[in-house]
């Protein structure tokens, strides 16, 4: 089934800006709201926005998300070490009628 | 205090079956969409079935269609994936993920290999 696209991989200085993309189409990103995922290594994801632009409790404001057309972002300023992480979107697709996933940005913080 | 505790997985051999069991606490199962998410080792997340509150819609995805089934009890505060026909790419970390992925357990590993 087809996924989201997201770049495999990104790297950012400290204390710089990051902005990961995911790209879908009108049946998903278009339609529905985003959500973001963050995951450190041998550990389960954590939910940083949904509905595009909603933070859970606890999540800093750091992170910020949206959309135009087809594409969702996730910002993340101020970058911190344990920023560094797998970073994913998902949306509902409604043609397929199930979450779709995107392939995953891993973010460096150098 | 919300908790989700997967259990279940382990090494089958491929053509075998698995139940994959999820407790949840701190909320009331009835009231919520729930998923099962896998991870095959070094890859991304893979949302594999997905049951409405009522346990009346179910959705997977294409490569489990027919194999895996989900279902839901209610009293018993738990969340199933009855898992059959496993082949060697099924093998992943399964997690269990609430509504709009919100909550997440720990996975339990499941490893098909002969």
């Amino acid at each position: 089934q087809a996924g989201l696209t997201q770049p495999p991989s990104m790297s950012k200085d400290l204390r710089q800006t990051a902005t990961l993309t995911c790209t879908g189409n009108s049946h998903n990103v278009g339609n529905q709201g985003a959500l973001w995922l963050q995951q450190h290594q041998g550990h389960p994801p954590k939910l940083l926005s949904y509905r595009n632009d909603s933070r859970p409790s606890g999540i800093s404001e750091r992170f910020s998300a949206s959309r135009s057309g087809n594409t969702a972002s996730l910002t993340i300023t101020g970058l911190q070490p344990e920023d560094e992480a797998d970073y994913y979107c998902s949306v509902w697709d409604s043609s397929l009628s199930g979450w779709v996933f995107g392939g995953g940005t891993k973010l460096t913080v150098l | 205090e919300v908790q989700v505790v997967e259990s279940g997985g382990n090494l089958v051999q491929p053509g075998g079956s698995l139940r994959l069991s999820c407790a949840v606490s701190g909320f009331t199962l009835s009231n919520y969409w729930m998923n099962w998410v896998r991870q095959a080792p070094g890859k991304g997340l893979e949302c594999v079935a997905t049951i409405n509150e009522a346990g009346s819609d179910k959705f997977y995805v294409d490569s489990v269609k027919g194999r895996f089934s989900i279902s839901r009890d209610s009293a018993k505060n738990s969340l199933y994936l009855q898992m059959n026909s496993l082949r060697v790419e099924d093998t992943a970390v399964y997690y269990c993920g609430r509504d709009l992925f919100d909550y997440w357990g720990q996975g339990t590993l499941v490893t098909v290999s002969s």
